[in-house]
């Protein structure tokens, strides 16, 4: 499968736990982008990787969110003491560079994470 | 802010049936439109994508058009079939080294029923 992958699929915990997602991008798109979508709503951006380079953060991202993209492959994004408000569905996509189909974003299938 | 609005928030329709679904945007200095199909409880298929000089684009049943001075673009589906039933989200792309921050209308949830 050349597709995005994501890690896990769903996420059960209970509130105050650290939960850790897991996006692994097409291989050969350089950047890499984390979006959360509540139910019936459309994605928001939270932040982006250019290669190892984290990019841009949005304001969504509070300090007990952080992403990482060590090496430039793989990407993780760790939720601190969750929230009720934290359960949603947690995209990554990856693009290529610059060129014909630059900023075509490709999805994986999400992390569900629902906070009790 | 960019802001994305999408009409109908849902469509239902018999099969066979032409449709559109419309999408507007506040700031038209865009990189590129991106259309996205959702099944329900899954990540996001990539649809059509048109950039900021193109009109339109078209795969199979599936035809985007884009008029960026006037903030709009369309969704055409030909001769629809069950199997198109899912939600269909329209993104926009600032420009910029921003090219793949996008922002997302709230979707248009079709059903085609046999």
């Amino acid at each position: 499968d050349t597709g995005v992958s994501q890690d896990p699929r769903h996420k059960i915990t209970k509130r105050g736990q650290n939960v850790t997602f897991r996006c692994d991008p097409i291989s050969e798109h350089n950047r890499l982008y984390w979006y959360r979508q509540t139910l019936g709503q459309g994605p928001e951006f939270l932040t982006y990787f250019q290669n190892e380079a984290q990019l841009e953060k949005s304001r969504l991202l509070s300090d007990r969110f952080s992403a990482e993209r060590p090496k430039g492959s793989f990407s993780t994004l760790e939720i601190q003491r969750t929230e009720q408000g934290d359960s949603a569905m947690y995209l990554c996509a990856s693009s290529p560079r610059r060129g014909g189909t630059a900023g075509e974003l490709f999805f994986g299938e999400g992390s569900r994470l629902t906070v009790l | 802010k960019q802001e994305v609005t999408q009409i109908p928030a849902a469509l239902s329709v018999p099969e066979g049936e032409n449709l559109v679904l419309n999408c507007s945007f506040t700031d038209s200095a865009i990189y590129n439109l991106q259309w996205f199909r959702q099944d329900p409880g899954k990540g996001l298929t990539s649809l059509l994508l048109i950039q900021s000089s193109q009109r339109e684009q078209t795969s199979g049943r599936l035809n985007a058009s884009l008029d960026k001075s006037s903030g709009r673009s369309t969704l055409y589906i030909a001769a629809s079939q069950p199997g198109d039933s899912a939600t269909y989200l329209c993104a926009v792309s600032g420009g910029g080294t921003s090219y793949g921050k996008l922002t997302f209308g709230q979707g248009t949830i079709l059903t085609v029923h046999p």
